[in-house]
């Protein structure tokens, strides 16, 4: 079975702060991907960014970066600068050979 | 590309009343999945089609749920009879292969309310 676990409920910056969100999965699989989706006040899911499991380069996207590390099965999403308007419940999820499984999600809230 | 369509936004019904929810993909998508996103479970799949088939329904919680897909185009989610313990925001998403290779696409969800 896949799990995906964000141990972080919730977190609390300043902007201009950087912040990390933390993902670690659970999977059999020797193929698969992860995800990272944005879900803003609004309620829409927002994709950010597919990563397959062959790929462990880390990811820049303008303040985003994202940190693939399959040894330790973490996946971790960093903030640079962090911004208002980065407030959201972001979610990592995992597909393997079955389905999209979503992890609970981290609330992120940034303070002016 | 409009993206995936979800009707109603918002709904507000009665317990025991039949409710539907609505859902067109991407076109040229073959897959299509049902989520409900509650406080408690967070986002959890309820059945997937590939092709307009129905591939997996395991997390359909009881046989009040049901789904169709009728076309490659068009999806209805349908609650009958409603219970409170329903009220969730139900998300309808697409991709093209579901491997993952080229993202999932979610609609805007449609925010059930059972009274």
């Amino acid at each position: 079975a896949q799990k995906v676990t964000q141990a972080q409920t919730e977190i609390s910056v300043v902007e201009k702060e950087d912040v990390t969100l933390d993902c670690v999965y659970e999977t059999r699989d020797t193929t698969y991907y992860l995800f990272w989706y944005k879900q803003p006040p609004s309620g829409e899911l927002v994709f950010l960014i597919r990563r397959n499991s062959f790929d462990e380069q880390n990811e820049i996207s303008g303040r985003y970066s994202w940190n693939f590390q399959k040894s330790t099965s973490s996946f971790n999403f960093t903030i640079t600068a962090s911004q208002v308007v980065d407030s959201a419940v972001y979610f990592c999820a995992l597909r393997g050979y079955s389905t999209l499984t979503f992890g609970k999600g981290t609330m992120l809230l940034v303070s002016p | 590309d409009a993206g995936v369509i979800q009707s109603p936004r918002h709904e507000v019904t009665e317990m025991g009343q039949e409710v539907t929810l609505r859902c067109k993909p991407i076109s040229g998508h073959d897959y299509l999945f049902w989520y409900r996103q509650t406080m408690m479970r967070g986002l959890e799949l309820l059945i997937y089609f590939n092709n307009n088939v129905p591939i997996d329904d395991s997390g359909m919680p009881e046989d009040r749920f049901s789904a169709k897909m009728p076309n490659a185009s068009f999806s209805t989610l349908k609650i009958q009879p409603s219970e409170p313990r329903d009220s969730a925001v139900y998300f309808c998403a697409s991709s093209l292969g579901g491997g993952g290779t080229y993202g999932y696409t979610f609609g805007s969800g449609t925010r059930l309310t059972v009274v």
